[in-house]
């Protein structure tokens, strides 16, 4: 099985400050079969991007995703304060990283 | 729109075993896989497997196998996720999502376009 490891553990920016998540893999993953969420208490996860570097339906443009292979990113370029949530990066529909809390100041 | 419903919560003793229901309104789950997932308190989000209602095949997580199994109703529009020989360590929200796979054995699968609510699950004696 695929392990995905997800840095940091946290991070704590202001509004309007970029972030960037890493996330990455054991072994070789499709960019096809790479997807990032957000989850928040109480809510269920909401699918960011899909294949790596393709945004949802309805997810803002400052979120992107890059990468491939074993290493993946996702980077929100000006943070607001609904974005203080968990986001994991998820393989092939499987497996997913321990995540990365955001919190904003 | 597509949405996924599942069953209330539960209370369950040590030993005893669960069963959580995902119902699809606006579509079916014909031609997708039902990834279920779950979060314990504190933690973070564990895949438990993923099932293909058309072909009746499912992919398991680690450790899962032989502990869990899936299920759908005829016309694919509920699934079921059972959970044996339960334990208070799977006291958790179980989610299940409905999933774009290119392979009959949940595999390739690129994305989720819905989520249930979630069901909580509590085990205690």
């Amino acid at each position: 099985e695929i392990v995905l490891t997800q840095s940091p553990g946290t991070l704590s920016l202001s509004p309007g400050e970029r972030a960037t998540l890493s996330c990455r893999a054991s072994q070789s993953v499709s960019t096809s079969y790479l997807g990032w969420y957000q989850h928040k208490p109480g809510r269920a996860p909401r699918l960011l991007i899909y294949g790596a570097s393709s945004r949802a339906t309805g997810i803002p443009d400052r979120f992107s995703g890059s990468g491939s292979g074993t290493d993946f990113t996702l980077t929100i370029s000006r943070l607001e304060p609904e974005d203080s949530a968990v986001y994991y990066c998820q393989q092939n529909g499987r497996s997913f990283g321990q995540g990365t809390k955001v919190e904003i100041k | 729109q597509v949405q996924l419903v599942q069953s209330g919560a539960e209370v369950k003793k040590p030993g005893s075993s669960v069963k959580v229901s995902c119902t699809v309104s606006g579509g079916t789950f014909r031609d997708y896989g039902i990834s279920w997932v779950r979060q314990a308190p504190g933690q973070g989000l564990e895949w438990l497997g993923g099932f293909v209602p058309l072909y009746g095949t499912a992919n398991y997580g680690r450790g899962w196998y032989g502990r869990v199994s899936f299920t759908a109703d005829g016309p694919m529009t509920t699934a079921h996720m059972e959970l044996r020989s339960l334990r208070s360590d799977d006291t958790a929200v179980y989610y299940c999502a409905r999933v774009v796979c290119f392979d009959m054995y949940y595999d390739r699968c690129k994305s989720t376009d819905s989520w249930g609510q979630g069901t909580l699950v509590t085990v205690s004696s």
